[in-house]
């Protein structure tokens, strides 16, 4: 594609639900980043992707966090029993090498009610 | 752990004036450094990506210069527009840490026509 696209751009959930953001990358693009983004305040990592794997999930908050890219293309985030300071942008950022230019996606908007 | 910092949080200009942000960095042992700027409620769109051999990158009226030595860079923008209001945030990798970029909390730029 064109660009980094992520979906959807805005979820809203209930505490304690579980949910599932998705990214799809720029096409060829073997790096995938995972940041989380609060208002305000610049992007914080989360996890990196190179290929298939999770190569850095230094970033992950607890254990209800968890990221797959089975293919090496579209990742998806993932996260368990929701809670309200899960709330934020979640921002998907891929590049052609780990050392390059990152391209963002617009982000997915979570709220947890 | 790297610590970005952004100087000024917000700034605002008339018209055509040349403005300099500013991005410091605790950790000079760093790949590379980039500028990134993000308009409300969307994602980031790279400006310039300095490599850490590199002491400057120009892009039309922009121009980032890195001096790793002393952790500063600073983002030069001529004759500045209304259209370039938006937050902006710079980002390092650095060396040691696995893949992790770290992003200061940007300054807020606000061009008055």
């Amino acid at each position: 594609g064109a660009g980094v696209s992520q979906t959807p751009s805005n979820k809203v959930t209930e505490k304690g639900k579980y949910v599932e953001l998705r990214c799809d990358p720029i096409s060829g693009h073997t790096a995938l980043y995972w940041y989380r983004q609060s208002l305000g305040q610049g992007p914080e990592f989360l996890i990196y992707f190179q290929g298939t794997g999770a190569a850095d999930d230094s970033g992950l908050p607890n254990d209800r966090f968890f990221a797959v890219r089975p293919e090496g293309s579209v990742s998806t985030l993932k996260i368990q029993r929701t809670e309200r300071g899960d709330s934020a942008v979640y921002l998907c950022a891929s590049s052609s090498l780990p050392t390059d230019t990152q391209y963002f996606g617009p982000g997915t908007r979570l709220t947890v009610l | 752990k790297q610590e970005v910092t952004q100087i000024p949080a917000a700034l605002s200009v008339p018209e055509g004036e040349n403005l300099v942000l500013n991005c410091s960095f605790t950790d000079s042992a760093i790949y590379n450094l980039q500028w990134f700027r993000q308009d409300p409620g969307k994602g980031l769109t790279s400006l310039l990506l300095i490599q850490s051999s590199q002491r400057e990158q120009t892009s039309g009226r922009l121009n980032a210069s890195l001096d790793k030595s002393s952790g500063r860079s600073t983002l030069y923008i001529a004759a500045s527009q209304p259209g370039d209001s938006a937050t902006y945030l710079c980002a390092v990798r650095p060396i040691n840490t696995g893949n992790q970029f770290y992003f200061g909390t940007g300054t807020s730029l606000t061009v008055i026509p």
